[in-house]
Parts: structure tokens; C-alpha cells; sequence
């Protein structure tokens, strides 16, 4: 079982929409919370940090991270057309040197 | 801007000879990854160092090498290239966020490795 699992989509939704991305985990250890949003052909850049549990919203991007159900969200409110992209999930313990990543869902926003 | 590039951006090459890809930072960050990333299997570790020449292995390190004679420059080095290992690499450094003293990663740009 991998350690940070996560819907590899594709994601369709159209412009507007409210989109939800999610990601689920099997170490409770996880404290460090984060998403990167990943164009076509360009490296992976950091959209969302949270630590440990509860909400964090960022114009119109809302990090929420539930540990006691080992769950983790991105909400997109009023997605549109440049918020395609892959989305990936990450993860990683206080003061350790590795990162986990979900494998990223990839998410369409039509016009 | 993390000051992150990768070079070459983009390699053809062989089975069986040796290729090695640069990662240079500027910001002098004391921890640098090497990443692959293939269809669904997302980002995987390789290589990750913590200092100079203090390097350790990641997930999918076989057939992989490192070194990092400089805090700035970390190189991976396929010895002997086989087609399992055409792939997208990333490089990442691990920095601290604005403001604060919580550490994420930051990634190059990417190098596109087709090996033939």
C-alpha cells in the first residue's frame, strides 16, 4: 500500500464550478501538509501549506486537512480555464528529510 | 523564485552509456532531491543529499548515483543507461517558507531523458 494515495482523474468540471481534489494517507505521523499544482511540461510549484489539522484559505484556494481521518482536500472555488493542471498532494514528518507525494489528478476546467 | 536549474533540459540517449544531469541552486540550501516522475507512479525519490558529499538513497535508487562536491551543484549519474530509465527528472531543494521556518520543497524545471 503506498503511503499518500490519490484519484489520478482525468477531472472534467466547467468554468465556474467548485472542484474538490483529494488525498488519503496511512501515516498518522504526517504533520506537514502541502499541494502543488504541476503544468503540462514544467515542474511541480507549491499553491497550498498547512500544518497539522484544519482549515486554510487562500483567495480562492482552501487547504483542509482532517487527521483523524487521514484525509486531505483542495477545494477550487470559481475554477477556471489556467486552474488546469495536475494537482499533487505531499506530505511529510517534523524535522525528516523525505517528502511523500500522491501521484496527482490531473483536472480539466473547460471554458 | 527558488533558484533552481536543471541542465540539459532535454537528452536522447543510448542504452548503455553514461549520463549524468546537473542541478544548480543559488540559494544555498542545505538539502537537494532527485525525483522521477513517469505516468502514474507520480513523483518518486532517487537520491537526496544533506550536505556536502552527504548524500542518501531515495525509493527507486538502483542503477542511480549522486554526488555533491559543492553546496550548490548535485549531479545524478546513470552509469549505464537502460529504456526503463527515460523518464522526466526533477530536481528539489527544501527551503524555508516566507517568513517562517517551515520547510517545503521547491522544484527545477525538469530534465526530459529519453533513453533509446
Amino acid at each position: 500500500q503506498k503511503e499518500v494515495e490519490q484519484d489520478p482523474g482525468p477531472l472534467s468540471v466547467p468554468e465556474g464550478a467548485i472542484v474538490s481534489l483529494n488525498c488519503t494517507y496511512s501515516n498518522s505521523a504526517f504533520q506537514y501538509f502541502m499541494w502543488y499544482r504541476q503544468y503540462s511540461r514544467k515542474g511541480p510549484e507549491l499553491l497550498m501549506y498547512t500544518y497539522s489539522s484544519g482549515n486554510k484559505e487562500d483567495g480562492r484556494f482552501t487547504a483542509q486537512v482532517d487527521k483523524s481521518s487521514k484525509y486531505i482536500s483542495l477545494f477550487i472555488r470559481d475554477s477556471q480555464p489556467s486552474d488546469s493542471a495536475t494537482y499533487l498532494c505531499a506530505m511529510s514528518i517534523y524535522n525528516f528529510n523525505k517528502f511523500y507525494f500522491g501521484s496527482g489528478t490531473k483536472l480539466n476546467v473547460k471554458p | 523564485d527558488a533558484g533552481i536549474t536543471q541542465s540539459p533540459r532535454h537528452k536522447v540517449t543510448e542504452t548503455g552509456t553514461p549520463v549524468t544531469l546537473r542541478c544548480h541552486q543559488t540559494e544555498n540550501h542545505r538539502y537537494m532531491y532527485w525525483y522521477r516522475q513517469d505516468p502514474g507512479h507520480g513523483l518518486r525519490l532517487i537520491h537526496y543529499s544533506y550536505g556536502v558529499k552527504d548524500t542518501d538513497k531515495g525509493e527507486v535508487s538502483d542503477g542511480y548515483s549522486v554526488s555533491r562536491s559543492k553546496t550548490e551543484d548535485f549531479l545524478l549519474t546513470l552509469e549505464s543507461a537502460t529504456s526503463s530509465q527515460t523518464s522526466v527528472y526533477f530536481c528539489a531543494i527544501r527551503g524555508a517558507l516566507a517568513g517562517g521556518s517551515t520547510d517545503t520543497q521547491y522544484f527545477g524545471p525538469g530534465t526530459r531523458l529519453t533513453v533509446l
